[in-house]
């Protein structure tokens, strides 16, 4: 079975200031890896995704995440927060393994607000 | 404008009453799906349908149901036996049914809440 977690429900940073928001993952094989954003009463927007290849993702709004096998994580980051940043963040796992789902799993959302 | 469109934005059910929430897509994708969304809940998977005609139960599907008689539509109704039907209801779709590394595209939600 797929699970993934996202073990902080809000995380705090300065403007200006690098962010983390952390996702650790559980698939039985290699998984696939998705971050999408939720702005206050609007759908998810795709952010950026794992699938193979390089360990640094690249995606949208100058974020990027890093998948580690060693640590079953895909931390999403960015280098310098912005306060338009704020907003809802969920980490998802879709599992290739022979019988896994293709749906992916979502996690339960980290909340990263951004202070002036 | 390619999209996914959800209607209404805000929904009000009464006590007993069966109430349809739309779902809209013109990016002719395959599969589609229904999640409800609690708070610190993350998404939870209602229904999702692969194909005109064929659907799929998810993790939570008791007192839902769906159709999906066109590519483009995909209707969730909330019964009267779901009992705590006071959510954030998300609809999306992706390009490919089976496809495990596909992204979702999701419209703008329908928040349904009991008078």
């Amino acid at each position: 079975a797929q699970s993934v977690a996202q073990p902080e429900d809000q995380v705090n940073v300065a403007e200006g200031n690098p962010l983390t928001v952390k996702c650790t993952y559980s698939v039985s094989g290699n998984p696939y890896l998705f971050w999408y954003v939720q702005y206050p009463n609007r759908g998810l927007q795709f952010l950026l995704k794992y699938i193979t290849g390089d360990n640094l993702v690249k995606g949208s709004y100058g974020f990027e995440a890093e998948f580690n096998k060693s640590q079953t994580s895909f931390h999403l980051k960015k280098p310098s927060a912005l306060v338009s940043d704020s907003a809802l963040y969920f980490c998802a796992v879709s599992d290739p393994a022979t019988g896994g789902s293709y749906i992916p799993t979502f996690g339960r959302g980290t909340s990263l607000i951004v202070h002036p | 404008d390619g999209g996914i469109t959800q209607s209404p934005k805000y929904l009000f059910r009464k006590e007993g009453q069966n109430v349809t929430l739309s779902c809209e897509q013109n990016l002719n994708h395959d599969a589609m799906y229904w999640y409800r969304q609690d708070p610190g809940q993350g998404l939870r998977l209602i229904y999702y349908s692969q194909i005109v005609n064929d659907f799929q139960k998810g993790d939570i599907a008791e007192g839902y149901s769906v159709s999906r008689e066109k590519k483009e539509s995909f209707p969730l109704t909330v019964t009267s036996a779901q009992k705590n039907p006071t959510a954030f209801y998300l609809c999306a779709s992706s390009i490919q049914a089976g496809g495990r590394s596909e992204t979702q595209y999701f419209g703008p939600g329908t928040r349904l809440l009991v008078l």
